[in-house]
């Protein structure tokens, strides 16, 4: 089986930069995902890493490295718009690749 | 392009009702997933098509739970009994085939089994 574990919740102010983490314990998978979820709304898709180091997408970036079983998505200049969940996510290499989301951390951005 | 459709967005029922959602995914995905949310968790994988054919539906509980996808195209989900438990969010999400990464969720919905 696949568990992924994230802290349940981080604080931090506007214009800062924040560091979501996430484990895993995985018999194997393609790659981490990360979504971003308001309260209420969909999951959204945010990033992916198939290898190992670090992925940059505005002001999002996303690590993964397969030999600690670990990876992160880090928020940089904070906005209060970013104040919602966010979800690792690893992709099975089995079967039909099933997407398996880790615990969530809400993260809550104050001025 | 439209994103993936949901109904109805809220549904409250008493325990033992039978309870249905609707989920039209986006236009030419072949792939559709309903995940099940319970506050504070992440979703959970319910079942996956692949067209109009189930691939993965090992996380369904087939004594209460069902749901198809005719034409490969929409799909629902049902629920009877309800129980409390399955009180939660229910989302379908879309994509291209099984090997693309990101997957487009709809807005989902909220059942309450009071």
């Amino acid at each position: 089986g696949q568990s992924l574990e994230q802290p349940s919740e981080v604080t931090a102010v506007e214009g800062a930069i924040v560091q979501i983490n996430c484990t895993y314990q995985t018999s194997g998978f393609y790659g981490l995902s990360w979504y971003q979820q308001h309260d209420g709304g969909a999951p959204t898709f945010l990033s992916y890493n198939a290898l190992d180091g670090l992925e940059e997408t505005g002001r999002f970036s996303s690590f993964l490295s397969r030999s600690d079983s670990y990876g992160y998505l880090l928020l940089q200049e904070l906005q209060m718009k970013d104040s919602a969940s966010y979800f690792c996510a690893v992709k099975g290499n089995t079967g039909f690749q099933k997407l398996v989301f880790g615990t969530g951390t809400r993260l809550l951005v104050s001025p | 392009e439209a994103g993936v459709a949901q109904s109805p967005r809220y549904k409250i029922i008493e325990k033992r009702q039978s309870v249905a959602f609707w989920c039209n995914p986006i236009s030419g995905h072949a792939t559709l997933y309903w995940y099940q949310q319970i506050l504070g968790q992440g979703p959970k994988l319910l079942i996956q098509f692949q067209n109009n054919g189930v691939v993965d539906d090992s996380q369904l509980p087939k004594d209460r739970f069902s749901a198809e996808r005719l034409k490969g195209v929409d799909s629902t989900l049902k629920i009877q009994p309800a129980k409390l438990e399955d009180s939660a969010v229910y989302l379908c999400a879309s994509s291209l085939d099984p090997r693309q990464y990101g997957y487009t969720f709809g807005s989902g919905t909220r059942l309450t089994v009071v």
